[in-house]
């Protein structure tokens, strides 16, 4: 069974705060992305990875960063957290058929 | 821009009512395309996909979804919902080859008992 697991369930964070996101997956997926879930909205697509320390934006990266240092790690990195990034952020690996996905890490900015 | 369009945002059905979900997705090539269902307080999960071949296509607990190309539709429909299948419902379609996902913005379905 694949594992992709996010070290968080439930963030509180202040504005203005560095906040980390950890994902780990356990397939040895090459392809990892990073959505933020938003009633209404879907799921949009923040940053994704194609392989280690390689990164391409999505279609909202603006206020984001990630790290890719090992293949099985994806890290979100919100530089200085804002309210308008709370959000549920949900993190996924791509196998050759379909992508699988964590828990989720609601995220409160305050 | 490629993009996903989900008809309904809620939708409410009584137990043993069908169900149709409406998807419309918009990219000039080959496609293909997935549902993905969410339960209260669970990860999403696949529900069914569609890649190539028969273009209905059927997937867990008794849904089925039909590719219609002409249409650029993928509705996902279930005979008779159960209660337990009030959850969030995404569309996804990914470009053939490719691996970035474009989701829809989900329908919450909640079936009443």
């Amino acid at each position: 069974d694949v594992k992709v697991t996010q070290s968080s369930r439930y963030l509180v964070k202040r504005t203005g705060e560095k906040v980390f996101l950890e994902c780990v997956q356990d397939m040895d997926h090459e392809n990892m992305f990073w959505y933020r879930q938003d009633p209404g909205l879907g799921l949009r697509l923040i940053y994704f990875s194609y392989d280690v320390k390689m990164k391409e934006k999505g279609d909202i990266p603006e206020g984001y960063s990630v790290s890719r240092e090992k293949k099985e790690r994806f890290s979100l990195i919100l530089e200085s957290a804002s309210t308008n990034q709370t959000s549920m952020y949900l993190c996924a690996s791509w196998a050759d058929t379909e992508a699988f996905f964590g828990q989720g890490t609601r995220l409160t900015v305050v | 821009a490629q993009s996903v369009s989900q008809h309904n945002h809620h939708v409410i059905l009584s137990e043993a009512a069908s169900l149709e979900l409406g998807c419309n997705y918009s990219y000039g090539g080959t496609v293909n395309l997935f549902w993905y269902v969410q339960y209260p307080g669970q990860h999403l999960q696949l529900l069914l996909k569609y890649f190539s071949g028969d273009p209905l296509v059927k997937g867990i607990k008794g849904f089925e979804a039909e590719f219609i190309k002409s249409k650029f539709s993928f509705n996902l429909r279930k005979p008779s919902v159960q209660w337990s299948d009030t959850a969030e419902y995404f569309c996804a379609v990914i470009p053939t080859g490719g691996f970035k996902t474009i989701f829809g913005a989900g329908t919450r379905l909640f079936v009443k008992a």
